[in-house]
Order: C-alpha cells, then sequence, then structure tokens
C-alpha cells in the first residue's frame, strides 16, 4: 500500500506567522491529493489537487502539488491561532481507496 | 455535498460489552467508509460499506469484531464488539464527496470519541 509521509510532525508558531506543511507520496496508483483539517473529530476538507504546478487558494491558505517529485505543500499565511489543527494531507487511489498520513499538528500562539 | 449525522457523538464503555455507532447520510450514496483514529494517529480505513452486500474489510480489521450493516443507501453502523481499552479512538464513518468543490474528498461524520475502561 502507498505510504503518506507528512513533515514536520508538529509546530508551534506565533500569530502572524507563515507556516508551511508538506507532504510526500508514493504513486503505485494515484488519482489525487487532498488536504483536511481537522480540530477536534471530525476532519474538514480544504484542497483536492490533481495536476502539477497549479495552486489552489482559499483565503491564507494555498496548496500546490508537483507530481514528478511526489510531493504537496500546504501555505498558511498570517497565521491565526484559530488555524491550530492537525492538517492531514491523504493520496486518493484508484480503486476508492484513501491512505492517510500521520498529520502534522499545528499549534499558533497568540 | 453529503451531511452527515453520526452518533453517539462520545461514549465512555466498560470493557467487554460493544458499542453501536449510527450515520444518517441526507441523501443516497453508493458506498460509506468506516475508519478508526487512535490516539495520536492518523486515520486507518476499518471497512467499506456498500448497500446490499457485505461489507468489505481492511487488513487486521475482521467482521466478528467489527460487524457493519448498510440495511439502504442513506444509513450504516458500525459495532465495536467486545471492547477492550485498545478500542478507546475516535471513530469516523465517510462518503465520497459529490460536489464540485469536494471532487473526490471525502465528507465526513462529525465522529464518535469513544473510551473503554
Amino acid at each position: 500500500e502507498d505510504k503518506v509521509v507528512q513533515s514536520p510532525l508538529s509546530l508551534v508558531v506565533h500569530e502572524g506567522d507563515t507556516v508551511t506543511l508538506n507532504c510526500s507520496y508514493e504513486v503505485t496508483n494515484f488519482r489525487s491529493l487532498l488536504w483536511y483539517k481537522q480540530e477536534k473529530k471530525a476532519p474538514t476538507f480544504l484542497f483536492m489537487l490533481t495536476s502539477s504546478g497549479i495552486e489552489k487558494k482559499s483565503g491564507r491558505l494555498s496548496s500546490i502539488l508537483d507530481k514528478k517529485e511526489l510531493f504537496s505543500i500546504l501555505n498558511i499565511t498570517a497565521t491565526q491561532t484559530g488555524d491550530s489543527a492537525i492538517y492531514l494531507c491523504a493520496e486518493a487511489l484508484y480503486g476508492q481507496n484513501f491512505v492517510f498520513g500521520p498529520g502534522t499538528r499545528l499549534s499558533v500562539l497568540p | 455535498s453529503a451531511v452527515i449525522s453520526q452518533k453517539p457523538s462520545r461514549d465512555i464503555c466498560q470493557r467487554g460489552t460493544s458499542l453501536t455507532i449510527q450515520c444518517q447520510v441526507d441523501s443516497q450514496v453508493t458506498m460509506m467508509f468506516w475508519y478508526r483514529q487512535q490516539p495520536g494517529q492518523s486515520l486507518t480505513l476499518i471497512a467499506t460499506a456498500n448497500q446490499g452486500s457485505e461489507a468489505t474489510y481492511e487488513s487486521g480489521f475482521v467482521i466478528d469484531k467489527f460487524p457493519i450493516s448498510r440495511p439502504n443507501l442513506t444509513f450504516s453502523t458500525l459495532t465495536v464488539s467486545n471492547m477492550s481499552p485498545e478500542d478507546s479512538s475516535i471513530y469516523l464513518c465517510s462518503v465520497e464527496g459529490t460536489g464540485e468543490r469536494d471532487g473526490y474528498g471525502y465528507t465526513f461524520g462529525s465522529g464518535t470519541r469513544l473510551t473503554v475502561v
């Protein structure tokens, strides 16, 4: 089964900082790469990436995929305490299977 | 995108007992997925539930421990049987996203936080 690796596993920053979260994956049966934010229990969908080099943006969050190097990054600019969460990266495979990474635990201090 | 109601939200159970978790979707979906997230860990797929057929379990998960029902296209249950403290986890149901925004992403239920004592 494909493996998804995220780094860093945890990160502590102060409000206003910019953070970059990393996700690398294997490519046996790649369909898309997804990012989720998990604050309490249920992950909430952030981005789905299928094409290399096309940045997806939502407010202060943005993400991009590099299918040649098999990685994706999630950027958060001007972080706020409400951004504190676990950020999960998941690889969607053909056959409707998803493989989740271990997550990056982000803590934003006031 | 689909909206999923999951209950209970949390429970504390005695070891050796069983707990059934329910998920209700506001639209008909072909497949529903059940995940487990142990403390400090990422999400692990338990099984895929299709209506009208037996669930498909991932390696390491068996029907006797995690029986699943899927009586119709909007509802599913997961039972955690003969519980031990190692079953303490968050359990999540999900369906494949159908909205233009979700694409092939998952929509998750609100989760059930299970503690076994």
